[in-house]
């Protein structure tokens, strides 16, 4: 089993419409997560981290379940720009060879 | 701000060359990063470099050499490249030391193709 899985997609959806993934990890230790972004044939970019609490920042909304050890990102009002691989990133403590990326999901929005 | 520059960007190979990827940042950053990128697969650590002076294995490192030069730059050698090194290598940084778990910055990549 993978450390950290995530559904590759693709989603294609239309633009407007509500989409959530979901990220699940392995290791119970872990400490941090974070969702980044990545255009095609572009280097990754940090969307946002993930807090116990979960997190919103526009029309993204990040939440963490340490319980069943799963993190998602929802995307509110998909804008075409919004059309990306979404990377979960999943970091242990204290060494960098625990910061685990998934292999990303890949969204499409539609006009 | 330039941020992580990486070079070049492209690069074609043939088996048993060699070459170094050259890494740097302006950030002031103490921990660098080298990753490879394959289709269907998450980004997997190369080497990293918690500080200035310090280089420790990731998850895929043989095959590869490594040198923090200095605290901003961050080079990789593939001594004898082997078609299995055919990949899209990305350079990172971040501000803390590894036990931190802060943001990465990522260079713009380099593809790699070996034949």
């Amino acid at each position: 089993r993978k450390e950290v899985e995530q559904d590759p997609g693709p989603f294609n959806v239309p633009e407007g419409a509500t989409v959530a993934f979901n990220c699940t990890y392995s290791n119970s230790a872990s400490q941090s997560f974070f969702w980044y972004r990545q255009d095609c044939r572009k280097e990754p970019k940090l969307l946002m981290s993930v807090y116990s609490s979960g997190n919103e920042d526009g029309r993204f909304t990040a939440q963490l379940n340490r319980a069943s050890q799963y993190i998602s990102l929802l995307i509110r009002d998909s804008k075409l720009s919004d059309s990306a691989t979404y990377l979960c990133v999943v970091m242990g403590y204290s060494s960098a060879s625990k910061i685990i990326f998934g292999s990303g999901t890949r969204l499409s929005i539609r006009p | 701000n330039a941020g992580v520059t990486q070079t070049p960007k492209f690069q074609v190979l043939k088996t048993g060359q060699s070459m170094t990827l050259q890494c740097a940042q302006d950030m002031n950053h103490n921990s660098m990063y080298w990753y490879r990128q394959d289709p269907g697969m998450g980004l997997r650590l190369i080497y990293y470099s918690a500080s200035e002076g310090t280089t420790d294995k990731g998850e895929v490192p043989n095959g590869y050499n490594v040198s923090r030069l200095n605290k901003r730059e961050f080079s990789l050698r593939l001594e004898s490249a082997a078609p299995s090194q055919t990949s899209v290598y990305f350079c990172a940084s971040s501000r803390g030391t590894v036990a931190t778990n802060e943001k990465l910055f990522f260079g713009s990549g380099t593809q790699l193709s070996v034949l």
